[in-house]
């Protein structure tokens, strides 16, 4: 199976840079991705890194570790409309290839924005 | 363009009896996903869709729910009957293909049984 770990929570003053990190476990690995969910809303897509390294979009970056089983999302000049949850999700992947193409989501990090 | 649309936004019903959610994807995604999302929770995929067929349907409870996609682009997942362990948020999402990076999410419908 698969499972992902993710603070539940992180407070962070406006105008400041936020770390949200991921750590998985799965049964092969194709990629990471970053979801951004506000209360009620939709999950909407951030980024995803399937190689090592840092990838940036705008205020917002993603980096992924493949042998450390581990990635974050870096939020820059943070704004109150930055308060939502969070989720990283891994495609696993299988010898079959079977299942490769389902997302497994973390629990969230619900990230709150203080003036 | 217009993303995916999803109804009801809400539904109240009392257990036992049957739900039904529909989905209408952005137009030309030929892949269709339900998710299951409880409360505090990331969202957690029902069933996948290529077209019309269910490709991926492993994490379904085929007891209660079932779930069509006739003609490859609207789709309704229903619960019959429906339990209190169902009170979720059910959203549809849709992608271009099965090896998109990104999936386009529906606001969702949210479930209360009571």
């Amino acid at each position: 199976g698969q499972s992902l770990e993710q603070p539940s929570e992180v407070t962070a003053v406006e105008g400041a840079i936020v770390q949200i990190n991921c750590t998985y476990q799965t049964s092969g690995f194709y990629g990471l991705s970053w979801y951004q969910q506000h209360d009620g809303g939709a999950p909407t897509f951030l980024s995803y890194n399937a190689l090592d390294g840092l990838e940036e979009t705008g205020r917002f970056s993603s980096f992924l570790s493949r042998s450390d089983s581990y990635g974050y999302l870096l939020l820059q000049e943070l704004q109150m409309k930055d308060s939502a949850s969070y989720f990283c999700a891994v495609r696993p992947g299988s010898i079959s290839g079977a299942g490769s193409y389902q997302l497994t989501f973390g629990k969230g990090t619900k990230l709150s924005v203080i003036p | 363009e217009a993303g995916v649309v999803q109804s009801p936004r809400y539904k109240i019903i009392e257990k036992k009896q049957p739900v039904a959610f529909w989905c209408n994807p952005i137009s030309g995604h030929n892949t269709l996903y339900w998710y299951r999302q409880n409360l505090g929770q990331g969202p957690e995929l029902l069933i996948r869709y290529e077209n019309e067929e269910a490709v991926d349907d492993s994490q379904l409870p085929k007891d209660r729910f079932s779930a069509e996609r006739l003609k490859g682009v609207d789709s309704t997942l229903k619960i019959q009957p429906a339990e209190l362990g169902d009170s979720a948020v059910y959203l549809c999402a849709s992608s271009s293909s099965p090896v998109s990076n990104e999936q386009f999410f529906g606001p969702g419908t949210r479930l209360t049984v009571l």
